[in-house]
């Protein structure tokens, strides 16, 4: 079973500041089965990016993803006072729907 | 609109059974998967498995097989998770989130909160 490893634990920024959160898979996982998730307190999880680097519907442009192999990366190029949340990847797949720890993204 | 709409909270005691639901509306509900999610008090999202409704086919992660049930009414476009005996470890916020061909839980429920004490 692959294992996602997300880094760092806690990330404590401003707004207005670039953050760079980090998974990475235990083995080779395809591009197209890495998503990236919000959650705010209290609040469902959120498809932010599919497909290790396609926004969902509705998100905003300072959200970004890249990355392949074992190395994936959210980009959040200037947090907004709303982006301070958790944020997890996941492997989805016909076989997988393993997500990450998480990220917390503090103010 | 897809909406996901999950059934309210609920209070158990260990041993009993229980039967959680998530009724999907402003899509074609028979065309998608949907996928469980867990999340227990403060911890993060665990991926419980997935159900197509149009033919039931139901694929469990390792750490719930056994452990739970997956079923879906597509006459009532709803889809359920159930326990034959909970435990207080069962105790937890339960997503259900609509996925597509990929299996990318795109639409989510609200959740519910199951409380497992005796």
């Amino acid at each position: 079973e692959i294992v996602l490893t997300q880094s760092p634990g806690t990330l404590s920024l401003s707004p207005g500041e670039r953050a760079a959160l980090s998974c990475r898979a235990s083995q080779r996982i395809s591009s197209s089965y890495l998503g990236w998730f919000q959650q705010k307190p209290g609040q469902a999880p959120r498809l932010l990016i599919y497909g290790a680097s396609s926004r969902a519907t509705g998100i905003p442009d300072r959200f970004s993803g890249s990355g392949s192999g074992t190395d994936f990366t959210l980009t959040i190029s200037r947090l907004e006072p709303e982006d301070f949340a958790v944020y997890y990847c996941q492997h989805y797949g016909s076989t997988s729907g393993t997500f990450g720890p998480g990220t917390k993204v503090n103010i | 609109e897809v909406q996901l709409v999950q059934s309210g909270a609920e209070v158990k005691k260990p041993g009993e059974s229980l039967k959680i639901s998530c009724k999907g509306s402003g899509y074609s509900f028979t065309s998608y998967w949907i996928g469980w999610v867990r999340q227990m008090p403060g911890k993060g999202l665990e991926w419980m498995g997935i159900i197509y409704p149009g033919d039931s086919d139901t694929r469990y992660s390792p750490s719930f097989q056994g452990q739970v049930t997956m079923s879906a009414d597509k006459s009532i476009s709803t889809a359920y998770l159930q326990w034959s005996s909970l435990k207080a470890s069962d105790t937890a916020m339960y997503y259900c989130a609509r996925a597509d061909s990929s299996r990318c839980p795109e639409y989510w429920g609200q959740g519910t909160l199951v409380t497992v004490s005796s």
